[in-house]
């Protein structure tokens, strides 16, 4: 139990679907972030809130929309994606600024299978 | 692009110490070592993190060389459940270049 929740862990979804997903972080902490994780692939950054604003966006595809109310919650909503955008998207949450570092907590992940 | 170099893969005899080498030789005087692990099909796990100086927590230890240019994660009793691939990133206290490569992935063996 690492403090950060997302659901689903499981989603199938036709390629004209729109769906999303949800994160919740229980830690407190400031930053948010969606990586993805492709089959065989190591892990892709694809966005990173810090107070609830967008700090990064790593030329993520449009079809993939992210949206941060609030510090705790993070979703990631998902328009017409393509088969090859199957893969495990993770959360995590961390306090950034802190002196001692920026460690990064994951939740376990959403398993999306376009079809 | 990572600024880490792992091998890609490690075996390790059950009960033994698992020492996992890591290569930041580009590494900056604000950044820090940490190390996750990600078991099939779930979330990288934290495992620690340093600075300058060797730690230790309940999971395993970190050390640094003294120029900070390479490091080793050392897991004193190996078990078939540290089975994983293991990840070492450089990032300062802000989280930049928070990039995961391909890790190096460690088979306990009984």
């Amino acid at each position: 139990e690492t403090g950060v929740t997302q659901t689903p862990r499981h989603l199938v979804m036709g390629m004209t679907n729109k769906k999303s997903l949800k994160c919740e972080q229980h830690l407190g902490h400031n930053a948010m972030y969606w990586y993805k994780q492709s089959a065989k692939k190591p892990l892709e950054l694809m966005f990173v809130y810090n107070f609830k604003e967008q700090t990064e966006n790593n030329s993520v595809p449009s079809r993939f929309s992210p949206e941060c109310p609030n510090s705790s919650h993070l979703f990631l909503h998902l328009h017409t994606l393509q088969p090859e955008d199957s893969a495990l998207y993770l959360c995590a949450s961390s306090q950034r600024g802190q002196s001692s570092g920026n460690t990064i907590y994951f939740g376990e992940g959403s398993w999306l299978t376009v079809v | 692009d990572a600024k880490t170099t792992q091998p890609t893969s490690m075996d390790c005899a059950e009960g033994r110490a698992a020492n996992l080498p890591c290569n930041h030789s580009t590494i900056s005087g604000n950044e820090y070592v940490y190390w996750y692990r990600q078991i099939h099909s779930q979330g990288p796990q934290y495992i620690i993190h340093g600075l300058k100086n060797n730690e230790t927590n309940e999971m395993a230890s970190l050390i640094i060389t003294e120029d900070r240019k390479s490091s080793t994660l050392i897991l004193p009793h190996a078990t078939l459940r540290d089975t994983a691939v293991y990840y070492c990133i450089v990032t300062t206290n802000y989280g930049q270049n928070f990039v995961f490569g391909p890790g190096t992935r460690l088979s306990v063996l009984p």
